[in-house]
């Protein structure tokens, strides 16, 4: 599985977009893009995903480079529930052993108020 | 759909005793998966299921843990004898057969004293 790059931790003032990068450098082309994020004391949740083309939900944006070496989510106006721990997971979007995920440290991203 | 249903909440237990984790899985999930947290390790993947039969327990830390998925809407995770170590957040997931779109439940609490 191609292995990702996130930083540590990031701040962002409530209101503002939050930009969370992403580096996967070593993606395949049938390697899609995920991320969840984990709410203190909850389980991870599912945000968005996405293969080559960006996009977007009710809760986020995703946009994915041409050349799809990283990816960046996007939060367009943050709030103080957005403070998580970020996950950006590169797998294959098929059934078998592939559904299983392995999750990184993440991104601790603290929405200041 | 009430979700991915775990209990209980929190476990507070002695050292040698024997524990036992349980989960509900969303109804029509053909996948089922057990993680634990701690601060040390991160999220760890311990086993996962497909339609109630095991396929990967690579992740099981030792003999002293066990678990079983006797029909689709019912899942255990058992620790014999529990080790002060052993304290952490367990999470158990269910997903649909295509996609890692996993959903989270709330997770045990297991504190061994």
């Amino acid at each position: 599985d191609a292995k990702t790059t996130q930083p540590p931790s990031m701040d962002c003032a409530e209101g503002r977009a939050a930009n969370l990068p992403c580096n996967h450098s070593t993606i395949s082309g049938n390697e899609y893009v995920y991320w969840y994020r984990q709410i203190h004391s909850q389980g991870p949740q599912y945000i968005i995903h996405g293969l080559k083309n960006n996009e977007t939900n009710e809760m986020a944006s995703l946009i994915i480079t041409e050349d799809r070496k990283s990816s960046t989510l996007i939060l367009p106006h943050a709030t103080l529930r957005d403070t998580a721990v970020y996950y950006c997971i590169v797998r294959v979007a098929m059934g078998g052993a592939t559904n299983k995920l392995i999750f990184g440290t993440g991104t601790l991203l603290a929405v200041q108020p | 759909d009430a979700g991915v249903i775990q209990s209980p909440r929190h476990e507070v237990t002695e050292m040698g005793q024997e524990v036992t984790l349980r989960c509900k899985p969303i109804s029509g999930h053909d996948y089922l998966f057990w993680y634990r947290q701690t601060m040390m390790r991160g999220l760890e993947l311990l086993i996962y299921f497909n339609n109630n039969v095991p396929i990967d327990d690579s992740g099981m830390p030792e003999d002293r843990f066990s678990a079983k998925m006797p029909n689709a809407s019912f899942s255990t995770l058992k620790i014999q004898p529990s080790e002060p170590r052993d304290s952490a957040v367990y999470f158990c997931a269910s997903s649909p057969q295509r996609g890692i779109l996993l959903t989270f439940g709330s997770g045990t609490r297991l504190t061994v004293v």
